[in-house]
């Protein structure tokens, strides 16, 4: 296992398109998390999972993004109509229940979108 | 609502200088507070955490609930030190970091 993996790692589209980001966590890490990251900005919080259910969302997460994690594994991030204000890294983060050390999220390497 | 507040974008230094970065939070409950790492073209990864209160690579973070500041010191700075530091809480009974903006260390040779 080499830790959380995202794909694509880079997304270019057109404003008004949708795209959907897939994140593959650290196999047995039950809690799931996502992040954006803008330029000159530390990550800010999206959404959160613990094994397939969405416990938490950030009012950032506006009715044009959903995220799903199905079957308590890899998770998508979901974005409709995307803007040129969506432009940003999209981090996936995982972290086990068992063992779990407070505040350790493993990261992703992070999907880049830029919308033109 | 919580918030993290690191004051300083960018800190240049020279090599054997003492580094100092700040953290203030904002947050009316016990937070836990953490410091993360991200060096070039490397993921984002946990540094230290209060409730350790442990040395990790010669940094050490001490946290002053009085000034509710969580500051990360390190007394010789090194070039491998180079770096985007982020420093993030977590309030009581969650599992969410909340992050601040960072602050990119610049070690000079």
């Amino acid at each position: 296992d080499t830790g959380v993996s995202q794909d694509p790692r880079h997304k270019i589209t057109k404003r008004g398109q949708n795209v959907t980001f897939r994140c593959d966590p650290i196999s047995e890490h039950n809690r799931l998390y996502w992040y954006r990251q803008t330029l000159g900005q530390g990550p800010e919080f999206l959404t959160y999972f613990q094994n397939e259910a969405q416990l938490e969302k950030s009012r950032l997460l506006s009715d044009r993004f959903s995220a799903e994690r199905p079957k308590g594994s890899f998770s998508t991030l979901e974005i409709q109509r995307t803007e040129q204000g969506d432009s940003a890294m999209y981090l996936c983060a995982s972290s086990p229940t068992s063992g779990y050390v407070a505040g350790e999220l493993f990261f992703g390497e992070g999907s880049r979108l830029t919308v033109l | 609502a919580q918030r993290v507040t690191q004051p300083e974008k960018l800190l240049s230094v020279f090599k054997g200088a003492p580094v100092e970065l700040k953290c203030n939070y904002s947050y009316s409950g016990s937070p836990e507070l953490f410091w993360y790492v991200q060096y070039s073209r490397q993921r984002l990864q946990l540094l230290l955490r209060h409730i350790s209160r442990e040395s990790i690579k010669g940094f050490t973070a001490d946290l002053n609930k009085g000034e509710t500041s969580f500051h990360l010191k390190k007394p010789f700075a090194q070039e491998e030190d180079s770096a985007m530091y982020y420093c993030a809480l977590i309030k009581g009974g969650s599992y969410i970091p909340t992050f601040g903006r960072g602050t990119s260390l610049i070690v000079h040779p």
